[in-house]
């Protein structure tokens, strides 16, 4: 049974750069798979960040400006998530998940989630 | 790439079946078949329910189930249960290694 742990921290600055972590327990990240990231806004939809292969290639949301960066460290079982110049619009919950499927298309375990608020 | 189109609200009784609709383009919902659902409840994680056009996580009950036509998935509760009451997600391939999220939508089992 494969778990996902999110982490950083609940209060971020405006300008600033969000790191986040997600930790995965029950299966080694570099074996195979993919690793995505999505946020909800609160009291609105989930939204896709980005995804990353076991191979280190990424891929995000063409919506989203460029300020996303996903990385893998497998050394610790771990990927993470990096905004950057983040603004109160990045208050969100953050979610990780294990991304699988064909076409790397679906979600089929998820971390709980931490919110992240942009403020001064 | 625009989210998809989901209805804002949907609500049944107990026993009653419901249909949600996720209406995209031919670039990623009517393109692929790699649309999933996702069912959320208040203040926690969301749960792939359908995956790649008719296909179950284990767990999930035969209540739940899919169709695509044209640029449109649909997700249908039959049997309608109190528990079913949760926010609802649709997710489709968009190409390029892409994915897009409907808005959600809200069932309230009355």
């Amino acid at each position: 049974q494969v778990n996902l742990q999110e982490s950083g921290p609940g209060l971020v600055k405006p300008s600033e750069t969000l790191s986040l972590t997600c930790t995965v327990s029950g299966y080694s990240i570099s074996t195979g798979y993919s690793w995505g990231w999505i946020r909800q806004p609160p009291g609105k939809g989930l939204e896709w960040i980005g995804t990353i292969y076991h191979s280190g290639i990424t891929f995000y949301s063409p919506a989203l400006k460029g300020r996303f960066t996903i990385s893998l460290d497998t050394s610790k079982n771990q990927f993470s998530l990096k905004v950057s110049s983040v603004t109160a619009a990045d208050t969100a919950v953050f979610y990780c998940a294990r991304v699988t499927g064909a076409t790397v298309a679906f979600f089929d375990n998820w971390g709980q989630g931490t919110l992240v608020t942009v403020s001064s | 790439q625009s989210a998809l189109t989901q209805p804002r609200s949907v609500s049944g009784s107990p026993g009653q079946s419901v249909t949600i609709s996720c209406t995209g383009t031919s670039s990623d919902v009517g393109g692929y078949n790699s649309v999933s659902w996702y069912q959320q409840h208040p203040g926690k994680a969301p749960k792939l329910i359908i995956y790649d056009l008719h296909h179950r996580p284990s767990g999930v009950p035969d209540r739940f189930s899919d169709s695509k036509s044209g640029n449109t998935a649909s997700l249908t509760i039959s049997g309608l249960q109190a528990e079913d009451e949760a926010d609802y997600y649709c997710c489709s391939y968009a190409g390029s290694n892409t994915l897009v999220f409907g808005g959600g939508t809200k069932l309230t089992v009355l």
